[in-house]
């Protein structure tokens, strides 16, 4: 089964927080992508990053960090020193085989941040 | 990176009628997908449009309800026929591209069905 778990439906944090995003897969695909994606209130996705399987590497892009586990299937986002520009609905997604057809996300966390 | 270009941005429709959707890409592209996300969940892949050929239906999405035209490469409609409230929705057109081979997406289709 393809699936991607977004546990947490809503967090509220007060600004200069830092905040982890979780994110669980299932796949039984060797290769895949897993995504991050940020939909503000505007309603537009705006791609954050994009994680193959074969790469575990922690990424940094600034106060953005994604912490990629396989042994645990996790592929969690971390804003450090959150900013109230940082609310938005974060959607994980999977995509697995490397097909763009088949591009599972999950459930979306709301993340508000409260100046 | 691709810009897709969506349009109405937003719609406040009659049970019963049909909207169209357009979605223009500013790059040619092989693959186009549609996208539905309902009020506060996740999105739902509708279908994959190809230029040239019918467009790929996912479970419980159809062709008569919602019908999809692909005539060009930066070019897709989708139609969303015989509305009633539940077809309340944000739809989304979205393309693969880049060099991070990922999603680029629409500002989408805001829908309201009264």
């Amino acid at each position: 089964a393809q699936k991607v778990t977004q546990a947490q439906t809503e967090i509220s944090v007060v600004e200069k927080e830092d905040v982890t995003l979780d994110c669980v897969y299932e796949t039984r695909d060797t290769t895949y992508y897993l995504f991050w994606y940020k939909q503000p209130p505007s309603g537009e996705l705006v791609f954050l990053i994009r994680r193959n399987s074969f790469d575990e590497q922690n990424e940094i892009s600034g106060r953005y960090s994604w912490n990629f586990q396989k042994s645990t299937s996790s592929f969690n986002f971390t804003i450090t020193a959150s900013q109230v520009v940082d609310s938005a609905v974060y959607f994980c997604a999977l995509i697995p085989g490397y097909n763009f057809n088949k591009f599972y996300f999950g459930s979306g966390t709301k993340l508000n941040v409260k100046p | 990176s691709a810009v897709i270009s969506q349009k109405p941005s937003r719609d406040i429709c009659q049970r019963g009628t049909s909207l169209t959707i357009q979605c223009q890409v500013d790059s040619q592209v092989t693959m186009m997908f549609w996208y539905r996300q309902q009020p506060g969940q996740s999105l739902t892949l509708i279908a994959t449009a190809n230029q040239g050929s019918e467009a790929t239906y996912e479970s419980g999405f159809v062709i008569d309800k919602f019908p999809i035209s692909r005539p060009n490469l930066t070019f897709s409609t989708l139609t969303v026929s015989n509305m009633s409230p539940e077809d309340s929705s944000i739809y989304l057109c979205s393309v693969e591209g880049g060099a991070n081979e990922k999603l680029f997406f629409g500002s989408g289709t805001q829908l309201s069905v009264l």
